[in-house]
């Protein structure tokens, strides 16, 4: 089953824009991961926010979490034509480690 | 380093013949987890292994599915009696299990598309 809902379903914007994706989920967690995914195949982990914390940072990526209202953002700024790929949030509800995926954002960036 | 391995990365199969999917996870890494995407179900929770504990197999759809891990290492998913809505990308992956740093990280291995004629 899937945990939440990840909003646009698909982006397409120029480069050297910016990028915004959201991801909601249903349950408590201890952290929340967004993935990269190029071609089907697989997955490239690109920061994880833990519950207690509401906003991280990394190179171009920035991530905010607010358990209030369940959801998580994942900016990508200043977007390059590498940047095309799907994204997905993850999120880990216990101790297993067992992620709980969204439906994925598949973002286009044009040259 | 080496990151997750997996093998084949494809696999074309008839309708009722079994397979087995492979999975070399990254040395040291004591958590081993499958999952599989497909077009109508997005990425699912297949099986979860940590170390020498009971497998978590609550995500496995049917009992045409089953996974083993040896000696704490390689991991093989097999699925007997495929079926058509078994076609996906099996993915594996593996974490080195903890609650520090980047312990949490999973790490993805590129997959194995199963086609089921």
């Amino acid at each position: 089953s899937q945990q939440g809902e990840e909003d646009p379903q698909a982006l397409s914007i120029q480069e050297g824009e910016n990028a915004t994706m959201n991801c909601s989920y249903k349950t408590s967690i201890n952290n929340l991961q967004w993935y990269r995914q190029n071609s089907g195949r697989g997955l490239v982990h690109l920061i994880l926010i833990r519950s207690n914390e509401r906003e991280k940072h990394s190179g171009r990526l920035r991530v905010t979490l607010d358990t209030s209202k369940k959801s998580s953002s994942l900016l990508i700024t200043a977007s390059r034509a590498a940047d095309t790929a799907s994204y997905f949030c993850a999120t880990d509800e216990g101790n297993t480690g067992k992620l709980i995926f969204g439906q994925g954002t598949t973002l286009q960036v044009k040259p | 380093g080496a990151g997750v391995s997996q093998s084949p990365s494809n696999k074309v199969t008839e309708k009722g013949k079994d397979v087995e999917l492979r999975c070399d996870p990254i040395s040291g890494h004591t958590a081993l987890y499958w999952y599989r995407q497909s077009l109508g179900q997005g990425l699912e929770f297949l099986i979860y292994f940590q170390g020498n504990s009971a497998p978590d197999k609550s995500g496995l759809p049917s009992d045409r599915f089953s996974a083993e891990r040896t000696g704490g290492s390689v991991s093989t998913l097999t699925i007997q009696r495929t079926q058509q809505e078994d076609s996906a990308v099996y993915l594996c992956a593996s974490r080195k299990k903890g609650l520090a740093g980047d312990q949490e990280t999973q790490y993805f291995g590129p997959g194995t598309r199963l086609l089921v004629l």
